[in-house]
């Protein structure tokens, strides 16, 4: 069964503090696996889309790598406005994607 | 450029109302979706419009739910004899269709079953 898992569901970082997101996925056939990021009453912001092992794409503090098994969002150096829930999702057919609960992350000033 | 709006932003309703819930995709998507968030959950699929294909509707939680897309574009969710469960976040989403194009979401609408 096609799954995505995200850890840790929240994260308290003090400003500064790198850290690491997780997101674990089983799926036949990725066609490709996307990171948001979304604020509270908003909708979801598309930050990254990754289609094959070993690529990886930047953006500002944000670093996402994929693996055949796994996706890191990387964020260095984070600031109070990088708190936000981050989520991903794989997409395995032309169009239906399977979503992560995501991680709430609070960066403490 | 103008992103999805959704409307309204808040919708507070007696259980046993209709209502519907609308949607503006970006112009020249082709692909709509909705999802329905609950408090701390995930996203929960509900539907999915691809031009004009027959939507794929097997999200859908009950027959209470239906959607329709007129003219390619704008999109009405329909909620019949609303239930206490029935209250959470209505999501938007479209896109450029095909494997791999990110979805683009509005902010939602809240929906409240008193």
């Amino acid at each position: 069964e096609d799954q995505v898992t995200q850890s840790p569901e929240a994260l308290r970082l003090q400003e500064g503090e790198s850290s690491s997101l997780n997101c674990s996925y089983t799926v036949s056939g990725l066609r490709g696996l996307f990171w948001y990021r979304q604020d509270p009453g908003k909708g979801p912001e598309f930050l990254f889309t990754l289609y094959s092992a070993g690529e990886e794409k930047e953006k500002e503090r944000l670093k996402a790598t994929l693996t055949k098994k796994e996706s890191f969002l990387h964020i260095t150096a984070p600031k109070p406005e990088d708190s936000a829930t981050y989520l991903c999702a794989v997409q395995a057919s032309n169009y239906q994607l399977i979503w992560g609960a995501g991680t709430k992350l609070i960066i403490k000033p | 450029g103008a992103g999805v709006s959704q409307s309204p932003s808040n919708k507070v309703t007696e259980k046993g109302k209709d209502v519907e819930l609308r949607c503006d995709p970006i112009s020249g998507h082709t692909a709509l979706y909705w999802y329905r968030q609950s408090l701390g959950q995930g996203l929960e699929f509900l539907i999915y419009f691809q031009g004009n294909s027959a939507p794929d509707k097997s999200g859908l939680p009950s027959d209470r739910f239906s959607a329709e897309r007129t003219g390619g574009s704008v999109s009405t969710l329909t909620i019949q004899r609303t239930q206490q469960e029935d209250s959470a976040v209505y999501l938007c989403a479209s896109s450029l269709g095909g494997g791999g194009s990110p979805l683009h979401f509005g902010n939602g609408t809240r929906l409240t079953v008193t």
